[in-house]
């Protein structure tokens, strides 16, 4: 089984503020098959990123994703105050594996 | 546009069987592939398993034992069993469609239902 391990835990930023989060596998993830998801308390989760760097529909430029092999990271530009959420990594190359999330919060 | 609804009971016995159904409107089941996933009250996400429309089936191999996920192309609606279930079981349990872009490569999660709390107590 493919390990997901997300960091950091918690992410304290401000609105406007770059967000870096990242996503290690504990072996290569075959052909960057790799999601990004948002969840908002009392959500389900939400589609951001697939293949690694392709954004899902309707989903805001200030939001890419890149890395290959067992590197992955989620960038936001720009946070907005609505982007203040968890977000969780998913390899779907070898069954199908999540991580264990990063918050990001308003600091 | 398409939508997933979960239903099922809120409540199961310890050692007893969870029952989910997940009813897909707006859209056709057929073609596609369709996964349950669950998250315990404050913690991550794990995937169960997926089906595709044809009754194919692929599962967790942690709960694979224990898992029984089925199609009715029919009611549009794919559903889910847990057996023996345990407070570890414990979770919202989301429907999720299973996308893929090629038959050939593996899918994601593109469409959720809202997901529904089952708690597992006597």
């Amino acid at each position: 089984e493919i390990v997901l391990t997300q960091s950091p835990g918690t992410l304290s930023l401000s609105p406007g503020e770059r967000a870096t989060l990242s996503c290690r596998a504990s072996q290569s993830v075959s052909s960057s098959y790799l999601a990004w998801y948002q969840q908002k308390p009392g959500q389900a989760p939400r589609l951001l990123i697939y293949g690694a760097s392709s954004r899902a529909t309707g989903i805001p430029d200030r939001f890419s994703g890149s890395g290959s092999g067992t590197d992955f990271t989620l960038t936001i530009s720009r946070l907005e105050p609505e982007d203040f959420a968890v977000y969780y990594c998913q390899q779907y190359g070898s069954s199908r594996t999540f991580g264990g999330g990063t918050k990001v919060e308003i600091k | 546009q398409v939508q997933l609804q979960e239903s099922g009971p809120g409540l199961v016995k310890p050692s007893e069987t969870l029952s989910l159904t997940c009813t897909v409107s707006g859209g056709s089941i057929s073609s596609y592939y369709w996964s349950w996933i669950r998250q315990p009250p404050g913690k991550g996400l794990e995937w169960i398993g997926y089906i595709y429309y044809s009754g194919s089936t692929n599962y967790n191999p942690s709960l694979k034992s224990r898992v029984t996920i089925s199609v009715d192309t029919s009611k549009n609606q794919f559903s889910l069993k847990l057996s023996s279930v345990t407070a570890a079981d414990t979770a919202v349990y989301y429907c999720a469609r299973d996308y893929r872009r090629t038959t050939v490569t593996p899918g994601y999660f593109d469409l959720w239902g809202r997901g529904t709390l089952v708690t597992v107590s006597s």
